[in-house]
């Protein structure tokens, strides 16, 4: 089955400290990957995602890069702030027509100023 | 425009109660979809529905769990004779459609959380 393994937290930073959470996974079929962020108090949103292998998905400073050779899709930032403080969770879909997502178990990132 | 929305934002029962769950997602949106966040188990798929096909009911963790999705809009999930193990937050995503030829994005609501006593 589907299975999305996840760097374990928590996770704490000081601010403008280089940041990567690992991810890696096993699926069926060629799969889709997200990453998705919880904020304090807030629902999960789409941080990024990747539709195919070597494809980069980048939003709000972070990047992660569609591995199929190493089946990861670990998740960067060059400089944290205070405000990335969150859980972020690694996902992903597998198979057309059955689109329910797969997600690690999370890593709570505390960036301290 | 509005986001996908829950009700109640969070609901104390006593165990053996029956419990329902709504969700409104985003006007439009042809797929929806159930998740649970628990301790235990971390964020886990327990059902989803697109338009008017047979909804994927793979995840539901016993038969105590349900779920209708009326007029392809709203969704109720029901939990019958809830047990403490129930306990997580519940959450509600959409999406434009599922089943095409690229996977669309899934909009989370803010979730209900459920304590079973």
């Amino acid at each position: 089955g589907n299975s999305v393994t996840q760097m374990e937290g928590p996770v704490t930073l000081s601010e403008e400290a280089f940041l990567t959470i690992n991810c890696t996974y096993t699926a069926t079929g060629y799969p889709s990957l997200f990453w998705y962020v919880q904020y304090p108090g807030e629902g999960l949103q789409l941080l990024l995602k990747a539709t195919k292998a070597d494809d980069k998905g980048s939003n709000k400073g972070f990047e992660a890069t569609y591995r199929k050779e190493t089946t990861s899709f670990h998740l960067e930032k060059g400089s944290v702030q205070v405000s990335d403080s969150a859980v972020y969770f690694c996902a992903l879909i597998s198979n057309f027509g059955n689109e329910k997502l797969t997600f690690g178990t999370g890593t709570r990132l505390t960036i301290i100023p | 425009g509005a986001g996908v929305s829950q009700s109640p934002s969070n609901k104390v029962t006593e165990k053996g109660k029956d419990v329902e769950l709504r969700c409104d997602p985003i006007s439009g949106h042809t797929a929806l979809y159930w998740y649970r966040q628990s301790l235990g188990q971390g964020l886990e798929f327990l059902i989803y529905f697109q338009g008017n096909s047979a909804p994927d009911k793979s995840g539901l963790p016993s038969d105590r769990f349900s779920a209708e999705r009326t007029g392809g809009s709203v969704s109720t999930l029901t939990i019958q004779r809830t047990q403490q193990e129930d306990s997580a937050v519940y959450l509600c995503a959409s999406s434009l459609v599922a089943g095409g030829p690229v996977f669309e994005t899934q909009y989370f609501g803010p979730g209900t959380r459920l304590l079973v006593l």
